[in-house]
């Protein structure tokens, strides 16, 4: 167990529709990542925040967003979901910035039909 | 830019026998250097970590790499492969003011009986 967990598990859904995922990092991790793990691209970094601010951005689209609140967790919504956009979902944590361990949680397993 | 290659995307091994996944590595900076291991339906979690100290580092679970920059390498070894070692493997690179992770598409890990 990473101390990292992510809700919900699993998410099926249909296209065109919002969904949000939620992460909480381990307790005192400032730092959170989203990675999106699919089968035709791997692993990809979408988008980092550090202590509630955007750090940086990966291949994130733009109809993917996330924030991370004052508690430390962060949301990631996505929306006008397309098929291709089935995948998992996972996000992790680190203490501060810098090259810090990654934590990674169990995933959201998302299914867009 | 980073990247990273590993090269198989299936390894088997014997039970007992030496385990060896290959990661090439291109980074126009000094590079930070993982392995991170996937058990299924599991997130991933880190096996060990190249942070420009040691050369040779040494890992949970029996697992070394050893940095090599004349190769741009950083393989994964283990001398004596046990069951439980079946998992997805992925090498990821990082670098010193850029924290994202960029994942190498894997390698799954077989063990034979």
């Amino acid at each position: 167990d990473s101390g990292v967990t992510q809700t919900p598990k699993h998410l099926i859904t249909a296209t065109g529709q919002r969904v949000t995922l939620r992460c909480s990092p381990r307790s005192g991790d400032l730092s959170v990542y989203w990675y999106q793990q699919s089968l035709d691209q791997g692993l990809q970094f979408l988008i980092q925040y550090y202590n509630g601010e955007e750090r940086a951005k990966g291949n994130i689209l733009e109809r993917f967003s996330a924030q991370q609140f004052p508690d430390l967790h962060s949301e990631l919504n996505l929306s006008s979901l397309e098929l291709g956009d089935s995948a998992l979902y996972f996000c992790a944590s680190s203490r501060t910035t810098g090259i810090e361990t990654q934590y990674f949680g169990p995933g959201t397993r998302l299914l867009v039909l | 830019a980073q990247s990273v290659t590993q090269l198989g995307s299936h390894v088997s091994v014997s039970e007992g026998a030496l385990v060896l996944l290959r990661c090439n590595y291109s980074s126009s900076v000094p590079p930070y250097l993982f392995w991170y291991v996937q058990y299924p339906n599991q997130g991933l979690q880190l096996l060990l970590k190249y942070t420009s100290a040691a050369t040779l580092v040494k890992g949970i679970n029996g697992f070394e790499a050893e940095f090599k920059k004349s190769e741009t390498s950083f393989h994964l070894t283990k001398p004596s492969a046990h069951m439980s070692d079946a998992a997805e493997y992925f090498c990821a690179v990082s670098n010193f003011g850029n924290e994202k992770l960029t994942f190498g598409t894997g390698t799954r890990l077989t063990i034979i009986p």
